[in-house]
């Protein structure tokens, strides 16, 4: 079945850039996704792109996306405390639009 | 527009008795799903409803879990007997359906198995 991995944990400094990597396995991907949890809460979408996309852009987040070596990654400009949370990547795929999820980077925000 | 419900926020029982979970989601929603996210990892898809026909439920452990989504709206999710494995949080999502529409989230039911 699809796999989805991505690195545990990340620590920035307020006001620098995140960058959250991600790589998955199926290449019939279809869409894939950027999703928030903050404890004890549910997800939140915060973007996607489809596959036939290179980048998106959408204020201060940048998704970049190399299907030949399926690596998406999260890029945070400016990162604030607020945005420290657990951070999942997901892909679709299939006829039947199955979400696979990572195993989530938890991103923490330093002063 | 009223969310992704679900109840209980929080159970706790001992091992091998029953729980069951429901699931309110978005008004017009054909597609519902039902993940567990045990504590550290990604949410895992257990069942995917469209309307009220399954469409995957390859990794549902059918022995002692079942869901059910009667007239395609509300859905519950039972678990009998529980073991303490089935510890984690179960996380309802809907979407209005077709490729690559938006999944919402409800706030998850948490559940402790002792």
């Amino acid at each position: 079945g699809e796999d989805v991995e991505q690195s545990l944990f990340l620590s920035v400094r307020e006001g620098d850039s995140s960058v959250i990597n991600c790589t998955y396995t199926d290449s019939s991907s279809t869409y894939l996704y950027w999703y928030k949890q903050e404890p004890g809460a549910g997800l939140q979408l915060l973007t996607y792109i489809f596959s036939n996309m290179d980048m998106k852009q959408d204020q201060r987040l940048t998704v970049l996306l190399n299907k030949k070596d399926k690596h998406l990654s999260l890029r945070i400009a400016d990162t604030q405390t607020g945005d420290s949370a657990i951070y999942f990547c997901a892909d679709l795929t299939g006829t039947a639009s199955k979400l696979t999820f990572g195993t989530g980077t938890r991103l923490q925000v330093t002063l | 527009e009223a969310g992704v419900a679900q109840s209980p926020r929080y159970k706790i029982i001992e091992k091998r008795q029953s729980v069951a979970f429901w699931c309110n989601p978005i008004s017009g929603h054909a597609t519902l799903y039902w993940y567990q996210q045990i504590l550290g990892q990604g949410p895992k898809l257990l069942i995917q409803f469209q309307n009220n026909g399954v469409v995957d439920d390859s990794q549902l452990p059918k022995d002692r879990f079942s869901a059910e989504r009667l007239k395609g709206v509300d859905s519950t999710l039972k678990i009998q007997p529980a073991k303490l494995e089935d510890s984690a949080v179960y996380l309802c999502a809907s979407s209005p359906g077709g490729l690559g529409g938006e999944l919402f989230f409800g706030e998850g039911s948490r559940l402790t198995v002792l």
